[in-house]
């Protein structure tokens, strides 16, 4: 049972440049968002989905797309990076919208805007 | 809005004593989940413990448990016997009980190190 799975695991990006953080999950989960986490910080949501064909901004959305095409998969587009994006992306998922579900992260992908 | 507060930026401690990470949060909920998450220099983030707010007993897993005051806001976690593989970063995090998305408020996090 792979888990969460987040791809790539490093990148080095310039600036004006676009690119796509993979997420794929292999536990049949509605629920899958994406965070990312800043030095000397804790994470902070950026989108999230309740479900294939469901995605809703979190608290820090601007300069990323998203869209859940699949239950598995639930993809995070960098539109133009820029630096202020430097960040480690962590992706989750759960088994659903009820808050007493476990919310299992991925490994983290480094991203680094240049 | 919700927001998370751990006023220990770093904390040291012997292996085998025990150390109580702080967090206190702000809400107008009255229903609602307290997590500890740890990440060790893996980035990984692993929960360690959660507490429902509606339920009055401490949670507890083995050597962690929780000192949670609900009216003072606060959701401490406690370390008992400290182990070398508890050096970590440590998050408090929040989520409302009720409505759609489970959406996840973090504290800015303590390291915490474990010496031998």
């Amino acid at each position: 049972n792979a888990g969460v799975t987040q791809t790539p695991k490093f990148q080095v990006l310039k600036t004006g440049q676009s690119m796509t953080l993979q997420c794929a999950q292999d536990m049949n989960h509605e629920y899958m968002s994406w965070y990312r986490q800043d030095p000397g910080m804790g994470l902070r949501l950026i989108h999230y989905s309740v479900g294939a064909g469901i995605t809703d901004q979190g608290e820090v959305p601007n300069g990323y797309n998203v869209s859940r095409s699949t239950t598995e998969d639930f993809p995070l587009r960098l539109l133009s990076a820029a630096p202020s994006q430097t960040s480690v992306y962590f992706c989750a998922s759960s088994l659903g919208v009820y808050s007493g579900n476990t919310i299992y992260f991925g490994e983290g992908s480094w991203l680094t805007v240049v | 809005a919700q927001t998370v507060t751990q006023s220990q930026p770093e904390m040291s401690v012997q292996e085998a004593e025990t150390v109580t990470l702080s967090c206190t949060y702000d809400t107008s909920e009255n229903n609602y989940y307290l997590f500890w998450y740890k990440q060790p220099p893996s980035r990984q983030m692993i929960l360690v413990i959660r507490q429902e707010a509606y339920k009055q007993q401490n949670a507890t897993e083995n050597r962690f448990s929780v000192n949670f005051q609900k009216a003072a806001k606060s959701f401490s976690l406690k370390i008992s016997d400290s182990q070398l593989g508890d050096t970590a970063m440590y998050f408090c995090a929040f989520m409302k009980h009720r409505g759609g998305a489970q959406k996840l408020v973090f504290g800015q996090g303590t390291r915490l190190t474990i010496n031998p």
